[in-house]
Order: structure tokens, then sequence, then C-alpha cells
């Protein structure tokens, strides 16, 4: 069955701390993987996305991630978390070719204390 | 530029009833897609409309039923609503199938 597991449901740091949001997926042929944010009181945002070519991609706001073929993961990352950075990350899975069919983590909730 | 709206942004029904959510995507996509996210839950896929074709569809019982029309807005309907359909439901559009979705802030329903 296809899925997408992410492994913390919530995490609580500090400012300047760093961040990694671990994201494993399970689904059969080639996959587009994308990372969302939900921050308080907004709707969902693409924080960034890897469709193909170099595994490490840059999304806004210093996040970056890395899509590892051989583990099914791309897991998030951020070298210096800001209070600003306190949101809801979804990971989420699209067959190449159609990303109207994303499967979604059940999200990681981020509190970043000042 | 607008981004994906959708209406109404809050709605309470009855069980039983019936219900319509209505979303207008980015002008010039013409892909949309429907989720539904419960409390604590990411969203969940519901369908995905191109070209005003069904291109795909969830795991969700007949009750749920969409349309696209010609100007690429879409309808969400749910008949015979339950209290387990009480979520948030997201809207997203993009230009075709093979591009990045953009969603909506959701019609948040609440079945009583």
């Amino acid at each position: 069955a296809q899925s997408v597991s992410q492994h913390n449901h919530h995490v609580i740091l500090s400012e300047a701390a760093s961040l990694e949001l671990g994201c494993n997926y399970s689904y059969g042929g080639t996959v587009n993987l994308f990372w969302y944010v939900q921050y308080p009181g907004q709707h969902l945002q693409l924080l960034l996305k890897y469709f193909s070519g170099d595994p490490l991609v840059k999304g806004i706001k210093g996040f970056e991630a890395e899509f590892i073929k051989s583990k099914f993961s791309f897991n998030l990352r951020k070298p210096s978390v800001q209070w600003s950075d306190t949101a809801e990350y979804f990971c989420a899975v699209s067959p190449a070719g159609n990303t109207g069919k994303l499967i979604f983590g059940q999200g990681t909730t981020l509190q970043v204390k000042p | 530029d607008a981004g994906v709206t959708q209406s109404p942004t809050h709605l309470i029904k009855t069980r039983g009833q019936h219900v319509t959510l209505r979303c207008s995507p980015i002008s010039g996509h013409k892909s949309v897609s429907w989720y539904q996210q419960v409390l604590g839950q990411g969203p969940q896929f519901i369908f995905q409309y191109y070209e005003k074709e069904e291109r795909g569809r969830g795991n969700f019982p007949d009750r749920f039923s969409a349309r696209q029309f010609p100007n690429y807005s879409s309808e969400l309907n749910v008949n015979a609503l339950l209290l387990g359909d009480s979520a948030l439901y997201l809207c997203a559009s993009s230009f075709n199938m093979g591009e990045t979705q953009y969603f909506g802030p959701g019609t948040r329903l609440l079945v009583l």
C-alpha cells in the first residue's frame, strides 16, 4: 500500500538549534516528493519539492531536503531554526507526472521556543 | 494574483444532510484536487479532476462526488453526512497534472 511515514509527531526546539524531520515513503514506481508547511492560521504552502536531478533540494526560508532513493527517504533539514518556523510540516509523495494525487504523512508539529 | 479560493469557509450541518463545497482554482490552472483533513492527521486524497474529467479517486464512499466546470472551478458534494465527515476540506490546483499543486484555505465542515 502507498504510504508516507513521518517519524516525529511533535518536536520542540530552541531558536538556533538544528532541525531534521524524518520522512519515509512506500510507493511502487517513480515518485515526486514534497514538503508542505502550515503556519498557524494559514493554509498549506509548498516548502520544497523533488521531481528529478540533484537529490539535494533547497526550498524557501533556508530549508533543504535530501532524497535517498535506496532508503525511500526524504528528510527535511534546517541548520538554525527561528521562532517563526513554528508550524506543522507535512511530507507528501505523488506518482511522477501526476502531482494531483498527493499522499501525505500525518504531519510533524514543530514548536520553536524563543 | 489570486490564489485558490474556497467557499464557504465554515459550515455546520446535521447528520443525513447534503453539502456542496466550492473551489475556484488559480487562473489558468486546469487540474483540481480535493482532500479531506481530519484534525491531527495529514490531508487524504479524495478526487482529482483535469480538463473536466475525473482522473483519480481516493478511498472514499460513493456518498462523495465531485465535478469540474468549463471554467475549471469545481464542486465537492457529500450526501448523507456522517459525524465522521467533520473535517477541513482542501482544494488544490495546478496548471496541469505534472505541476506543483497550490492549496486553498479550506472549508471547515462540522457535522452534528
